[in-house]
């Protein structure tokens, strides 16, 4: 049975700087994964998808990799601003078909002092 | 970009009654919805999944005959929490899949409290 951790459970770091979100799945094989971001009591909001195939993926400040053989991915958040405080969950898609399901993990809930 | 939307965003009932909660994919049709039920500083638990036309599938430990759920067009599904006591008080989540490009797509989520 898949299972999706991410360590640590909650950050907080200084403004500016530049700080990784871990996430760990216990089966190595995997359709994708995703980086989400909510905001408290709102719903999500995707940020990087990185497909099986794939070893990172970047937005902006973002950047995502995956690393499937040691079941692991990080989330890397440049010069980090006040506005990135809000949990990250990540979410893995079991293999199969882009029609699986999305299994989450319990999240890091992220909060950058100004 | 498509969005989902979901009503109410945050509903207070009594103990014992029914509230329906709605998810619409507003420019996509999804012949699948997903349902999530989220605790205070927890992650997503998928409760069930709805096909368009069809009975959903209930999650291991999801009372169906308490958990309604109906996907009745390619645009909605319902979800009706039948008979609410406190402990059902909780963040409900939908998602909507989109049957063009299989993409997921998830609601802002709708904040239930039953006192």
């Amino acid at each position: 049975k898949q299972e999706v951790t991410q360590i640590p459970a909650a950050l907080s770091v200084p403004e500016g700087e530049n700080l990784v979100l871990n996430c760990s799945f216990t089966d190595s094989a995997i359709y994708n994964l995703q980086w989400f971001r909510q905001d408290p009591g709102k719903g999500l909001t995707s940020l990087l998808l990185i497909q099986s195939s794939q070893r990172e993926q970047t937005s902006g400040r973002l950047n995502a990799s995956l690393d499937k053989s040691s079941g692991r991915s990080t989330l890397y958040i440049a010069a980090s601003q006040p506005g990135d405080s809000a949990t990250y969950l990540c979410a893995v898609r079991p293999p199969g078909s882009s029609a699986s399901k999305i299994i989450f993990g319990s999240g890091t809930r992220l909060s950058i002092r100004p | 970009g498509a969005v989902v939307s979901q009503h109410p965003s945050r509903v207070i009932c009594k103990s014992g009654t029914s509230v329906k909660i709605e998810c619409r994919s507003l420019d996509f049709q999804a012949t699948t919805m997903f349902w999530y039920r989220q605790f205070p500083k927890q992650s997503l638990m998928l409760m069930a999944t709805s096909n368009e036309g069809s009975k959903a599938t209930y999650e291991q430990g999801v009372e169906k005959d308490k958990f309604l759920i109906n996907h009745a067009s390619l645009t909605l599904s319902t979800l009706t929490v039948t008979s609410a006591h406190p402990e059902d008080s909780s963040f409900y989540i939908c998602s909507a899949r989109d049957y063009l490009s299989y993409e997921q797509y998830f609601g802002p989520g709708t904040r239930l409290t039953v006192t």
